[in-house]
């Protein structure tokens, strides 16, 4: 069993257009993160909810927007989509924030032509 | 928290034991040592944490210096598969946010 899972794995869109990445976890956690991977390799946290409340927002763009429906989800919805948003999408989760106990998906690559 | 500095990449040898140095000369009291991976096109895996005292488990070791201003990782027999980006980090206990730095570059060859 996939203890989180991402869909989709590939996502190629054209500028301006709006996407969502869906974010999924079965090992029972309460906290959620999104992370973005950039070409140079940095892996930037993004956002965090723990049981459905955003406790983290980094300096992100306002076309970035976290939706948790239930502590088991969290989606990431992208407005007009830029160029400079291509990059791998990463979710995870921890319980508690235990900074040793987060799992992470397998990644969302976003190309944006 | 503290930053952490870390040679950009490094060669091992395939069976042999890999020492991955981090420098955290400004690290305090109360801030752990994590070590994570990312095998290429993975999301990071957790390896390891300390605070004061030399920690070991299934995936390798952590050294931790007695002035704490610096640690090894240690993968005591290295697999091809452990080629992958080492990072590690400093966090005010177990609650701070996972930030990544650049990491090292770990090439395990046979």
């Amino acid at each position: 069993d996939t203890a989180v899972s991402q869909t989709p794995k590939y996502l190629v869109t054209q500028m301006g257009n709006d996407k969502s990445i869906k974010c999924e976890q079965n090992l029972g956690h309460d906290t959620m993160y999104w992370y973005k991977q950039d070409s140079k390799k940095f892996l930037k946290i993004m956002f965090s909810y723990n049981n459905k409340e955003l406790i983290i927002n980094e300096t992100v763009p306002n076309r970035f927007s976290p939706k948790s429906p239930d502590k088991a989800h969290l989606n990431l919805h992208i407005n007009s989509l830029e160029l400079g948003d291509s990059a791998v999408y990463f979710c995870a989760s921890s319980q508690a924030r235990m900074a040793s106990g987060y799992t992470f998906g397998s990644g969302t690559r976003l190309t944006v032509v | 928290d503290a930053k952490t500095t870390q040679p950009p990449s490094m060669d091992c040898a395939e069976g042999r034991a890999a020492n991955l140095p981090c420098n955290h000369s400004t690290i305090s009291g109360n801030e752990y040592v994590y070590w994570y991976r990312q095998i290429h096109s993975q999301g990071p895996q957790y390896i390891i944490h300390g605070l004061k005292n030399n920690e070991t488990n299934e995936m390798a070791s952590l050294i931790i210096t007695e002035d704490r201003k610096s640690s090894t990782l240690i993968l005591p027999h290295a697999t091809l598969r452990d080629t992958a980006v080492y990072y590690c980090i400093v966090l005010t206990d177990s609650w701070g946010k996972l930030q990544f730095g650049a990491g090292t570059q770990v090439v395990v060859t046979p």
